[in-house]
């Protein structure tokens, strides 16, 4: 596709489930971004993936949260035993090479733990 | 550590009336300075970047000028129209500390009422 894709657009779920959210980054972009959009916390980076290095976690809130790039293209970002704060929007972005490269960002999930 | 702070809002204007959105930063480096764009029910869509000190950011008539010394980006239109009405957020990248990461102001939201 022409874009970076998201699935599901929406998520409800009850706390203590697990969840996984997907995201399919443009074709040929080699980095991959997760970031989190809450009420009062803005916007948070989450995890960060460029080709086959090992990606850059730090912004992963506790290790309940978990990610996955398969293949060097789709990532699935896992949410063990949700909690009621996890609810938020979770965008993926990714960019091509270079140092300044623009992120082009996905739609969302919304996620929301009952 | 590297942050931006932005002008919370929300802001209403009228049409045609000039906007300032201010948008301050910290960083550990020399970062890249990012406006995106967020209209509603949409993703996040890239607004301007400056990747030096004294570049000026420029699309759709708004404009933000990288200034070291006052470490500020300040976004800026000179007429605004209804079909501006969005979040703005202001954002950096500190790609020479090794972050890839976008870092986020909070977003300030614009109204621009007819």
């Amino acid at each position: 596709g022409a874009g970076v894709s998201q699935s599901p657009s929406n998520k409800v779920t009850e706390k203590g489930k697990d969840v996984e959210l997907r995201c399919d980054p443009i074709s040929g972009h080699t980095a991959l971004y997760w970031y989190r959009q809450s009420l009062g916390q803005g916007l948070e980076f989450l995890i960060y993936f460029q080709g086959n290095s090992a990606p850059d976690k730090s912004g992963l809130p506790s290790d309940r949260f978990s990610a996955e790039r398969t293949g060097g293209s789709v990532s699935t970002l896992t949410i063990q035993r949700t909690q009621q704060e996890d609810s938020a929007v979770y965008l993926c972005a990714s960019s091509g090479q270079g140092v300044y490269n623009e992120q082009f960002f996905g739609p969302g999930t919304r996620l929301t733990v009952l | 550590g590297d942050s931006v702070t932005q002008m919370e809002g929300p802001v209403t204007l009228s049409e045609e009336a000039f906007l300032t959105i201010n948008c301050t930063y910290t960083a550990t480096g020399y970062p890249s300075l990012f406006w995106y764009v967020q209209y509603p029910g949409e993703g996040l869509q890239l607004l301007l970047k400056a990747t030096k000190a004294d570049d000026k950011g420029s699309n759709k008539g708004f404009e933000a000028t990288y200034r070291k010394e006052t470490t500020s980006f300040h976004l800026e239109k000179g007429s605004v129209q209804v079909s501006d009405s969005a979040v703005y957020f202001c954002a950096l990248s500190d790609v020479q500390t090794g972050a890839n990461n976008l870092f986020f102001g909070t977003g300030t939201r614009l109204t621009v009422i007819p």
